[in-house]
């Protein structure tokens, strides 16, 4: 069975930082990742998905990248803002149509 | 942006009511989804349909049921609301091949049980 972990499980940072979210997965016959953030109280917002043939996708100050051999993926966000707070989740999807979410980096940038 | 929308957004309601929460998608995906979420917790799956007249339940158990009588539409019904049943739902829906394929999640419902 899929297991998806979140390191670290919060993180709290000056405003301007570049910072690193790691998601690691342990079956590595996977067909995508997919990055969400979720403000509080709200639905998730799809930000990066990453096909298992790829090795990196970027939008804007998000770059992820994906070591599907050793079961890791990265988000990379540059330059953090306030607006960057936020909790920041890992999906995993396998042979079927139902992703493994790890429990997610609830991140804080602070001014 | 994806298409996903879900009514209503907040509900306050009594013990014993009966309850529908909807879920509409405008993308044609097959796939839909319900999750339910505790504040500052992780997802749970508690249903899913990978099209029309197709559900099953998912990981968590649930009293809650749903149907899909329309691609575009999955509702979820609670026979009759306890405050245990507190709690977020999120609705989803996927489309897309191969590694391509994506999931999208409408804003959600918070539901709160008195």
């Amino acid at each position: 069975k899929q297991e998806v972990t979140q390191i670290p499980a919060a993180l709290s940072v000056p405003e301007g930082e570049n910072l690193v979210l790691n998601c690691s997965f342990t079956d590595s016959a996977i067909y995508n990742l997919q990055w969400f953030r979720q403000d509080p109280g709200k639905g998730l917002t799809s930000l990066l998905l990453i096909q298992s043939s790829q090795r990196e996708q970027t939008s804007g100050r998000l770059n992820a990248s994906l070591d599907k051999s050793s079961g890791r993926s990265t988000l990379y966000i540059a330059a953090s803002q306030p607006g960057d707070s936020a909790t920041y989740l890992c999906a995993v999807r396998g042979g079927s149509y139902i992703p493994t979410f790890g429990r997610g980096t609830s991140l804080i940038v602070h001014p | 942006e994806a298409d996903i929308y879900q009514t209503p957004r907040y509900l306050v309601i009594g013990t014993g009511k009966k309850i529908t929460l909807e879920c509409s998608q405008t993308m044609g995906h097959d796939k839909m989804y319900w999750y339910q979420q505790d504040p500052g917790m992780e997802l749970h799956l508690i249903h899913y349909s990978y099209g029309v007249n197709s559900t099953e339940k998912g990981d968590l158990s649930s009293e809650s049921t749903v149907s899909r009588i329309r691609t575009e539409h999955f509702p979820l019904t609670l026979e009759s609301a306890r405050p245990s049943h507190t709690s977020q739902y999120l609705c989803a829906s996927s489309g897309g091949t191969g590694g391509r394929h994506e999931q999208y999640f409408g804003p959600g419902t918070r539901l709160t049980v008195t």
